[in-house]
């Protein structure tokens, strides 16, 4: 089952304007890690945040902003006053702990693709 | 000089054929991981190693190998490649359970 869910497939904006990119995980642990990556057209994998469980605070990075709430299990990216520079696929990764079975390897969402137009 | 470097940056290789792709880095983490990358499916894990003597499956270790010779090297080995290996493949390193995973820059792997 995906513990990751990223519902936007791609999502296209004019510049300047504001966009969320939603996420919402799955996971029995009450210990968990939440994450951001970009992916630009050039392919390498950027990090952008790292949030864990028990950090419910939202938080502000320049243009980003993230919104953490627990009750509904999602973890939402905002980007604000958007620039084509953004244009990127962009996931969302979930890293458990006693329930994983992988080494707390990252679960990856299937990423959306964001595209900033002038 | 880039943490996590991969090898080769680009293969186009023929079904059958073996082929390894090479993981280094210099961040001296002990946790190692090899996804790799679909269009529209994310990052799936391959195979992970928490050092030289733990190496571990992840969920698509099917017809994957891997080696982990050095702190600083984890390789992933294809014994016969067919087509529908073909993919991005990423590296990556971690210094603790919880920390930050940092990637390589991929390697693009076509099998024709």
């Amino acid at each position: 089952a995906q513990k990751v869910t990223q519902a936007q497939t791609e999502i296209s904006v004019v510049e300047k304007e504001d966009v969320t990119l939603d996420c919402v995980y799955e996971t029995r642990d009450t210990t968990y890690y939440l994450f951001w990556y970009k992916q630009p057209p050039s392919g390498e994998l950027v990090f952008l945040i790292r949030r864990n469980s028990f950090d419910e605070q939202n938080e502000i990075s320049g243009r980003y902003s993230w919104n953490f709430q627990k009750s509904t299990s999602s973890f939402n990216f905002t980007i604000t006053a958007s620039q084509v520079v953004d244009s990127a696929v962009y996931f969302c990764a979930l890293s458990e702990g006693r329930h994983s079975n992988s080494g707390y390897a990252l679960n990856f969402g299937k990423g959306t693709s964001l595209l900033v137009t002038p | 000089d880039a943490d996590v470097t991969q090898t080769p940056r680009n293969r186009i290789t023929k079904t059958g054929k073996r082929i390894m792709l090479e993981c280094s880095q210099t961040k001296g983490h002990d946790r190692m991981y090899w996804y790799r990358q679909d269009p529209g499916l994310g990052l799936r894990l391959i195979y992970y190693s928490f050092d030289v003597k733990d190496i571990n499956k992840g969920e698509i270790s099917d017809g994957y190998s891997v080696s982990r010779q050095a702190q600083a090297k984890f390789s992933l080995s294809l014994e016969s490649a067919i087509p529908n290996q073909t993919a991005l493949y990423f590296c990556a390193t971690r210094d603790g359970d919880w920390d930050t995973q940092y990637f390589g820059p991929g390697t693009r792997l076509t099998v024709l």
